[in-house]
């Protein structure tokens, strides 16, 4: 069955280092989305991405975070300058249409910790 | 004011018993996926419901849609300590992104 992958699955990094988190989606989803979850809460939408452009990005995905589609397969967020609050599981998910009612398929995520 | 708001917070339960969770909320919504999450993994999807009313049935666990559409139950019966999870009500936006609810962690004591 296919399924999204997501790696590396912990990744420690010291405050004000660069992270980049990445992603293969399934092979023929258009949608890709990261999520993140800071421990004990709830599971939060940080952006969503189609035809190499942003599609939508919530307040907490300011200018330390970016995404790419480097090539065909991957999908990476960026953290340009990491934070201590920034430590959560990131997750990856994609989708192969948009719209309400169309269901994402989620990685088993990156936890990541920044000390 | 959250967009969804699940209950119990947490429930916890012996093995062999039956327990409801639920999500509500104000809006109305076309869809809504159930989720299973264990510790340190994703989110996995369980089911979508579309219809108003909606009932489906996943071996021990049954999962129905309010007729207004707002307001979603999930019921596991003769629960297993293999139930145990968070479990996440989720709706999309017409962007396509999730909106989660907190979740109810539930543990199953053998």
């Amino acid at each position: 069955e296919p399924e999204v992958t997501q790696t590396p699955s912990h990744q420690v990094t010291q405050m004000g280092q660069e992270v980049i988190l990445r992603c293969v989606p399934i092979s023929n989803h258009l949608y890709f989305y990261w999520y993140r979850q800071i421990l004990g809460q709830k599971v939060e939408f940080l952006v969503s991405f189609y035809n190499n452009e942003i599609s939508e990005k919530s307040e907490i995905f300011d200018d330390q975070f970016s995404v790419e589609r480097p090539d065909g397969s991957n999908f990476t967020l960026k953290i340009r300058s990491t934070k201590l609050e920034d430590s959560a599981m990131y997750f990856c998910a994609s989708s192969p249409t948009f719209g309400t009612g169309v269901l994402a398929f989620f990685g088993q995520g990156t936890r990541l910790t920044v000390v | 004011t959250q967009l969804l708001e699940q209950s119990p917070q947490f429930l916890s339960i012996q093995e062999g018993e039956n327990l409801t969770v639920y999500c509500n909320s104000s809006s109305v919504f076309s869809s809504l996926q159930w989720y299973r999450q264990e510790p340190g993994e994703g989110p996995v999807l369980l089911v979508t419901v579309v219809t108003g009313g909606e009932v489906k049935k996943l071996k021990r666990l049954t999962f129905q849609f309010g007729d207004a559409r707002k307001d979603s139950s999930l019921h596991i019966t003769a629960a297993q300590p293999g139930d145990t999870g968070l479990y996440l009500c989720a709706v999309n936006t017409n962007a396509g992104k999730s909106t989660f609810g907190d979740g109810t962690t539930l543990t199953v004591k053998p």
